[in-house]
């Protein structure tokens, strides 16, 4: 079956713009999890979502950044006014549910910041 | 110090030869290790993972679990250039995974 979609695969944008990353999870995974992947901190967790229960946000690392889950499927990540230390690859994975161990991953966003 | 400690290479060897990947961890709160491998521009790709401490095997790769000594492994047997990758180990409890910073993986034909 089809695995997790990201979109865009690339993002380039200027200082102080907003972006929004979009992630589509694996069909009746209703886990969802957005993480940060960049060459110094590594591959860092971000916010989770379990079907209807408050997301998880203990890993966005300031309030420039959000994530909404529409109809327990797709979820976006916006991230306001954009600094250049933003620039990483962002990752979503998703899983079933309670089976954090066995996530699988999407392809990534590269977001570039100039 | 990271929660997750993993050597980043980069680990060369011939083909053929065997793989040997460790990881150390600093908190004793964590039910589940995995193994996650991943291609230069790709997403981690989910290996194996393991909740017991000793040995879990499939097909050529082993993950090993120490927790008293708080030290994970994978073996890859008979290493193929595909296997030239990073490779992630990671641990879980609560919905959230940690994960090592990689060790990457050269394979030489």
């Amino acid at each position: 079956g089809a695995g997790v979609s990201q979109s865009p695969s690339n993002k380039v944008t200027e200082k102080g713009k907003d972006v929004e990353l979009r992630c589509d999870p694996i069909s009746g995974h209703t886990a969802l999890y957005w993480y940060r992947q960049s060459l110094g901190q590594g591959l860092e967790f971000l916010i989770y979502f379990q079907g209807n229960s408050a997301p998880d946000k203990s890993g966005l690392p300031s309030d420039r950044f959000s994530a909404e889950r529409t109809g327990g499927s797709v979820s976006t990540l916006t991230i306001q006014r954009t600094q250049q230390e933003d620039s990483a690859v962002y990752l979503c994975a998703s899983s079933l549910a309670g089976q954090y161990y066995e996530q699988y991953f999407g392809p990534g966003t590269r977001l570039t910041v100039t | 110090q990271k929660e997750v400690e993993q050597d980043p290479g980069p680990l060369s060897v011939p083909e053929g030869a065997i793989v040997s990947l460790n990881c150390t961890y600093s908190n004793s709160a964590f039910q589940y290790f995995m193994w996650y491998r991943q291609y230069s521009r790709k997403g981690p790709e989910l290996l194996m993972y393991t909740y017991s401490s000793g040995n879990k095997e499939d097909g050529r790769f082993t993950a090993q679990v120490d927790k008293s000594s708080k030290y994970i492994s994978l073996f890859i047997r008979d290493s193929q250039p595909s296997d030239s990758a990073t490779y992630l180990c990671a641990k879980g409890a609560g919905n959230k995974l940690t994960f090592g910073g990689g060790t990457r993986v050269l394979v030489k034909p």
